[in-house]
């Protein structure tokens, strides 16, 4: 079984400054890990994915995340972010098995950009 | 391109009523699943398919049914309606494979009252 804990529900952030939203996992076998953003009254969007190799993934909308897989971690930045970036966001892990293939979610991050 | 869909997006149901929210995905992926969104609780599985005929049950299936009878429908069964199921329900669907990528539905904000 996997759980993920994201450590801030909130992160008000003024437009044009860096952030950092922070995820961490537990599992007890490999596994992927994604970021999906939310924006209000819509549906979720992939943002990025680590399956294996380079820890730095970049994705969507300037976004990138860093896989460290000693501290089980896999933190979602931005070096400057815009009004437009308002949304919750999700990491997600999903085993590397056959199993359920399922995503397990974290509790969600609502970053709210201020002019 | 509609990718998934859901309907109604907005519910009202008495306790102890039933519905269906209806899911279709236009992709022709084998995979799909229902989640719930809760406030401070992220997404939680309620059950998901592999493919058609074939259903098996997430982290919360108590109260839900569903069933697949074909590859791109994947309707979620309310029998008898609870305040405790108040909640978002998102159908998402994908390639199967842990590795791929998941569409969601815009949701279903269902309200037990």
């Amino acid at each position: 079984a996997q759980s993920v804990t994201q450590l801030d529900s909130q992160v008000p952030v003024f437009e044009e400054a860096p952030v950092e939203l922070r995820c961490n996992y537990s599992s007890s076998v490999s596994v992927y890990l994604f970021w999906y953003v939310q924006y209000p009254n819509q549906g979720l969007q992939l943002l990025l994915k680590y399956l294996s190799g380079s820890t730095l993934v970049k994705g969507i909308n300037g976004f990138e995340a860093e896989f460290n897989k000693s501290q089980t971690s896999f933190h979602l930045r931005k070096p400057s972010v815009h009004i437009s970036d308002t949304a919750e966001y999700f990491c997600a892990v999903s085993d590397t098995g056959v199993g359920r293939r399922a995503l397990t979610f974290g509790s969600g991050t609502r970053l709210q950009v201020q002019p | 391109n509609a990718g998934v869909t859901q309907t109604p997006k907005f519910q009202v149901l008495k306790t102890g009523q039933s519905m269906t929210l209806q899911c279709a995905q236009d992709m022709n992926h084998e995979y799909m699943s229902w989640y719930r969104q809760d406030p401070g609780m992220g997404l939680r599985l309620i059950h998901y398919s592999v493919g058609a005929g074939i259903t098996d049950q997430g982290e919360v299936p108590n109260g839900y049914n569903v069933s697949r009878s074909t590859t791109e429908d994947f309707p979620l069964r309310l029998l008898s309606a609870a305040p405790s199921q108040t909640s978002v329900y998102f159908c998402a669907s994908k390639v199967t494979g842990a590795n791929t990528e998941a569409f969601f539905g815009q949701g279903t904000r269902l309200t037990v009252v």
